[in-house]
């Protein structure tokens, strides 16, 4: 079905341990984002791509690593999982500037590192 | 302090009340978003005004740019508007966000 998917929905995993979001998008949009949500801080951006082989850093970049290779994918990588990374991730997609077009979100990801 | 401020934090309310929620912003803008988020977890757009007022349903999203400040309206509030909106206001390709109004509604 179209839309944006995000995989797992779930994770647990442990301090140390590389984990791998995914994010895909069916809409050929150009831009595609990745946002963690914390209480008390509400949606932090942490990398975003305006296309494919185009990244750049958020807000919250550290200890994540991002690739988008293909226009439809745009995975999150945690290269050594902390505790304070535990978070609801979601990735979003536009078509293009975040100043002319809306952004859509996908389900979500809560992960857990213990 | 940060970028974008919403107002208030918590917002409880009857059913049919008219409910706002307010956001102010500090830095200058090309647009401002408004998101809801479901208790569930997901998260949908709901406007994205530059200028003006726009209306969907029951909802209405009003922004004075001068005055650096947008308002979302809702009419005839409903249970199943029990949600957290979410403002965030452009900065270039990205958004910047407040951190979001708890709205519940009472039958």
């Amino acid at each position: 079905d179209a839309g944006i998917t995000q995989s797992p929905r779930y994770k647990i995993t442990e301090t140390g341990r590389q984990v791998t979001l995914m994010c895909h998008q069916t809409w050929s949009h150009s831009y595609m984002f990745w946002y963690r949500q914390d209480l008390g801080h509400g949606l932090r951006l942490i990398y975003y791509s305006a296309a494919a082989d185009i990244t750049d850093k958020g807000e919250v970049p550290d200890g994540y690593v991002v690739s988008r290779s293909k226009t439809e994918n745009f995975p999150l990588t945690l290269e050594s999982a902390t505790r304070s990374q535990t978070s609801v991730y979601f990735c979003a997609s536009s078509l293009g500037s975040s100043s002319y077009n809306e952004q859509f979100f996908g389900p979500g990801t809560r992960l857990t590192v213990l | 302090k940060n970028e974008v401020e919403q107002s208030p934090q918590n917002l409880t309310a009857q059913e049919g009340e008219f409910i706002t929620i307010n956001c102010s912003y500090s830095v200058g803008i090309s647009a401002l978003h408004w998101l809801q988020q479901h208790p569930g977890g997901g998260i949908v757009s709901l406007f994205m005004l530059s200028s003006g007022k726009k209306k969907h349903g029951r909802l209405i999203a009003t922004i004075n740019i001068q005055e650096k400040h947008s308002s979302l309206h809702i009419t005839a509030s409903h249970p199943r508007d029990s949600a957290v909106y979410i403002c965030a206001v452009t900065d270039t390709d990205k958004l910047i966000f407040g951190t979001g109004t708890r709205l519940q509604v009472f039958p």
